[in-house]
């Protein structure tokens, strides 16, 4: 069974630009979601998908927003990119939104110049 | 979600077992105690959880005091592939939001 999906493995962006981010689950996974690790701040929980909707948030920005397709699928969007999201974004998934384990892909590496 | 503490760097060698310890004095009765690791380069990797009872499984044996304030997790016979940032979580069953703290780095030397 393949894991966690996680695309692109690099991305180099400018500051203001905007940029989309892509997490495919393992297959019948019904839960995704995302955290930022950066080495100042450590891992940090940003949402949190079921069934296409919207569970839970942590304590970012507006400018950062995603969105969970009915395949499971899910992406998230960073606009208006600022130097400081410079980051290693993962992606979790888990069975259903009561499943104690998460399985991260390798992530996405964004970097902001 | 109770806040953990762990020492941020052990070594061990190979061969030998690893027991990184964690404190999680604030723990509330239905949170469980959550351990994962992370290798260089890769996601975190779920290990093991528990809630009060000692847990076993392939990778690795999870000790909680009685008090619930404190556990340990053993790494049996630990291997130079067993490297990498470990992590102990308290948070309640199911919870897709962890809270990540600094972890210990643990390093197997050979």
């Amino acid at each position: 069974k393949a894991g966690v999906t996680q695309t692109p493995r690099y991305l180099i962006k400018t500051r203001g630009q905007q940029v989309t981010l892509s997490c495919s689950p393992i297959s019948g996974h019904r839960s995704v979601s995302w955290y930022q690790q950066t080495p100042g701040q450590g891992l940090q929980f940003l949402f949190e998908y079921f069934s296409e909707t919207q569970r839970n948030k942590g304590n970012f920005p507006g400018r950062f927003s995603g969105r969970q397709f009915s395949n499971s699928r899910s992406e998230m969007n960073v606009s208006t990119l600022e130097l400081g999201d410079s980051a290693l974004y993962l992606c979790a998934s888990s069975l259903s939104n009561k499943n104690e384990k998460l399985f991260f892909g390798s992530g996405t590496q964004l970097s902001v110049l | 979600d109770a806040k953990t503490t762990q020492p941020p760097s052990m070594d061990c060698a190979e061969g030998r077992a690893a027991n990184l310890p964690c404190n999680h004095s604030t723990i509330s009765g239905n949170e469980y105690v959550y351990w994962y690791r992370q290798i260089h380069s890769q996601g975190p990797q779920y290990i093991i959880h528990g809630l009060k009872n000692n847990e076993t499984n392939e990778m690795a044996s999870l000790i909680i005091t009685e008090d619930r304030k404190s556990s340990t997790l053993i790494l049996p016979h630990a291997t130079l592939r067993d490297t990498a940032v470990y992590y102990c979580i308290a948070g309640i069953q199911g919870a897709q939001k962890l809270v990540f703290g600094q972890g210990t780095r643990l390093t197997i030397n050979p």
